[in-house]
């Protein structure tokens, strides 16, 4: 079974740097949602793919935050120039917009955890 | 803005003791979905509700939709602790993003 990865799990960077994190959607899924999520809080949404199509960004992502889904599969969420207040865990989630493939339910990764230094 | 608000934020149980956490809105949601996570893992789906005043089982757990669409319980029968974890509610607007509430943190002591 091959659900949705995320790369890598655990990122520690010190502050100003960039870093990179990627996600693999399950493969008959075209739509893909970054999320973030910190300490006592629930998943806030960042932004979704249709397929290769950006379609909705959250006020949340500044413009230090840039993410991509060049082919319509994986996506990749890039955060230039960290800041502490940029610690969190990094969620990625497919779902299908085909009702033979279910009723839109989101599946997650397992994550990536950014710690700023 | 759509909001989502669960409680109790945190809930500490003895194994075999019942419980119920809710999930409450001011708007209407076309379904709503149960998640389940633990420490350091991205959130695993347990449920989805979409009819309103739907019930379903889920082994120990039961999930209700309210009538209105806005509101849903899950009920643990004789927790094990196993079932420790972060209990997170999000609903589906208009579009296929889902909202978030903050969670309920449940730990059951054996």
């Amino acid at each position: 079974d091959t659900g949705v990865s995320q790369d890598p799990r655990h990122k520690i960077t010190k502050r100003g740097q960039n870093v990179t994190f990627r996600c693999d959607p399950i493969s008959e899924h075209n739509r893909l949602y970054w999320y973030r999520q910190t300490l006592g809080q629930g998943p806030e949404f960042l932004t979704y793919f249709q397929n290769e199509a950006q379609l909705e960004k959250s006020r949340l992502l500044s413009d230090r935050f840039s993410a991509e889904r060049p082919k319509g599969s994986f996506s990749t969420l890039e955060i230039q120039r960290t800041e502490q207040g940029d610690s969190a865990m990094y969620l990625c989630a497919s779902s299908s917009t085909s009702v033979r493939l279910g009723t839109g339910e989101l599946f997650f990764g397992e994550g990536s955890r950014l710690t700023v230094l | 803005t759509q909001l989502l608000e669960q409680s109790p934020q945190f809930l500490s149980i003895q194994e075999g003791e019942n419980l119920t956490v809710y999930c409450n809105s001011s708007s209407v949601f076309s379904s709503l979905q149960w998640y389940r996570q633990e420490p350091g893992e991205g959130p695993v789906l347990l449920v989805t509700v979409v009819t309103g005043g739907e019930v379903k089982k889920l082994k120990r757990l039961t999930f209700q939709f309210g009538d209105a669409r806005k509101d849903s319980s899950l009920h643990i029968t004789a927790a094990q602790p196993g079932d420790t974890g972060l209990y997170l509610c999000s609903g589906r607007g208009s579009n296929y993003k889902l909202t978030f509430g903050k969670g309920t943190l449940l730990t059951v002591n054996p």
